[in-house]
């Protein structure tokens, strides 16, 4: 079965520092790997994916994420970070289940900015 | 704005009712999907409908069940709540199944069960 850990619960950042956010995957697979992310009160917002080719993905505000598949990880990345990207951010690899493919997300990490 | 919609936004019940929970899909999306989020941790697939049929469920129990109505939006079910069933519960709409990277997700539903 497949599955995602993200071994950090809360990273805290200064306002303009670089981030990474860690993932790690399971699965038997090519896998489908996504990041979302989720503000308070707000449902999930895709920021980015994999599927095939370029290991390298960019997404949307300013995110990008590398897929190593030696390493069965799939890191988010912001050279910039910015006070308005404190959120919740979850790692989910998509696993085939009948039709579709269906997400299997990780617990999440808490990102917190300082001023 | 997504264009899924969830009712309510806040609900509280007791141990031993039951809850329907429900979501309009954004226009032109066919495929609706439930998941629950417990608190602290990531969203679990419940089921996903695509025309009013079920074809695709989590690890749920039977008292978890659902509906999708010919407009696409769809409802949640949950019989003989339990204390575990506290969490957000999340609707994400797709315009067909199998296309997760186009999952538009609602703001959900926070059932409190006590």
């Amino acid at each position: 079965a497949q599955s995602v850990t993200q071994p950090d619960i809360h990273i805290t950042v200064s306002e303009g520092a670089s981030l990474e956010l860690r993932c790690n995957y399971s699965y038997g697979a090519t896998p489908y790997l996504f990041w979302y992310v989720q503000s308070p009160g707000q449902g999930l917002q895709l920021l980015l994916k994999y599927f095939s080719g370029d290991t390298l993905v960019q997404g949307i505000k300013g995110f990008e994420a590398e897929f190593k598949r030696s390493q069965s990880s799939f890191n988010l990345r912001k050279p910039s970070v910015h006070w308005s990207d404190a959120a919740e951010y979850f790692c989910a690899v998509g696993a085939r289940s009948g039709g579709s493919y269906i997400p299997t997300f990780g617990r999440g990490t808490s990102l917190i900015v300082h001023p | 704005e997504t264009g899924v919609t969830q009712s309510p936004t806040h609900l509280i019940k007791t141990r031993g009712q039951q809850v329907t929970l429900r979501c309009s899909s954004q226009s032109g999306h066919n495929t609706v999907s439930w998941y629950q989020q417990a608190l602290g941790q990531g969203p679990q697939f419940i089921f996903q409908y695509y025309r009013e049929e079920e074809n695709g469920r989590g690890n749920f129990p039977p008292r978890f069940s659902g509906l999708q109505f010919p407009n696409y939006s769809s409802e949640l079910n949950v019989n003989a709540l339990e204390l575990d069933d506290s969490a957000l519960y999340l609707c994400a709409s797709s315009p067909v199944p199998g296309l997760t990277e186009k999952l538009f997700f609602g703001s959900g539903t926070q059932l409190s069960v006590l």
